[in-house]
């Protein structure tokens, strides 16, 4: 069966500190893989999503990157933390292929605040 | 492209009353449509969806969902909710040939005893 990981569950960083976020799908390949962010009272927000190994596409422009340097691991990262990226960081997967066609497995969620 | 509209961001009802949650869609053509559930602190779960045929939905949970093209909407139902319905719920869509979901930003529902 699959399942999917993200590490870790929680996080305190400070601001202009780094960030390294990590997502890991396990039972498929070849997976799209999916960053969403939630900030308190809204919805998701898709930030990244990526078809393949070393193919990311942005939603929003922001100080946030990604990367997938494997088939079923994906990475959110950033050089400097603003207060504005505090959230809850969801990975999500689908097997590949059409959006439409698949249903979205999401993982538990990584809780960032940033102080 | 495709968006999606839900008009309630927080709705009430008691324990054991009917539920619908209204979800709103804009898009050319047929849509895959999806409702998923959050727990507090959890990912999302998926509900129930639709891609294409009966346009009644049969879900997880006791819930349904009814696509009407004429109104652009898939509302979710429930005719009597429990405790532990008390949650997020997202409607979803994806057009055809899309590599993503649009979200819509979600109901919180409250349950009163």
């Amino acid at each position: 069966s699959q399942t999917i990981h993200q590490w870790p569950a929680t996080l305190v960083q400070p601001v202009g500190s780094p960030l390294s976020l990590e997502c890991t799908v396990e039972g498929t390949s070849n997976p799209n893989l999916y960053w969403y962010r939630q900030a308190a009272g809204r919805g998701l927000q898709l930030l990244f999503y990526s078809v393949g190994i070393g193919q990311i596409s942005s939603e929003v422009p922001q100080n946030l990157s990604a990367s997938r340097p494997q088939d079923r691991q994906f990475i959110l990262s950033s050089k400097k933390l603003l207060l504005s990226d505090s959230g809850f960081y969801l990975c999500a997967w689908i097997r590949g292929g059409l959006a439409g066609h698949h249903e979205q497995y999401f993982g538990p969620g990584t809780r960032l605040t940033v102080t | 492209a495709q968006s999606v509209t839900q008009p309630d961001i927080h709705i009430t009802v008691s324990e054991g009353a009917s539920l619908e949650l209204r979800c709103n869609y804009s898009y050319g053509a047929t849509p895959y449509l999806f409702w998923y559930v959050q727990s507090p602190g959890q990912g999302l779960q998926l509900l129930l969806k639709y891609f294409s045929g009966d346009t009644l939905v049969q879900g997880i949970k006791g819930f349904e969902a009814e696509f009407k093209r004429s109104q652009s909407s898939f509302n979710l139902r429930k005719p009597s909710v429990h405790w532990s319905d008390a949650a997020e719920y997202f409607c979803a869509v994806a057009g055809q040939g899309a590599q993503k979901l649009v979200f819509g930003q979600g109901t919180r529902l409250t349950i009163n005893p």
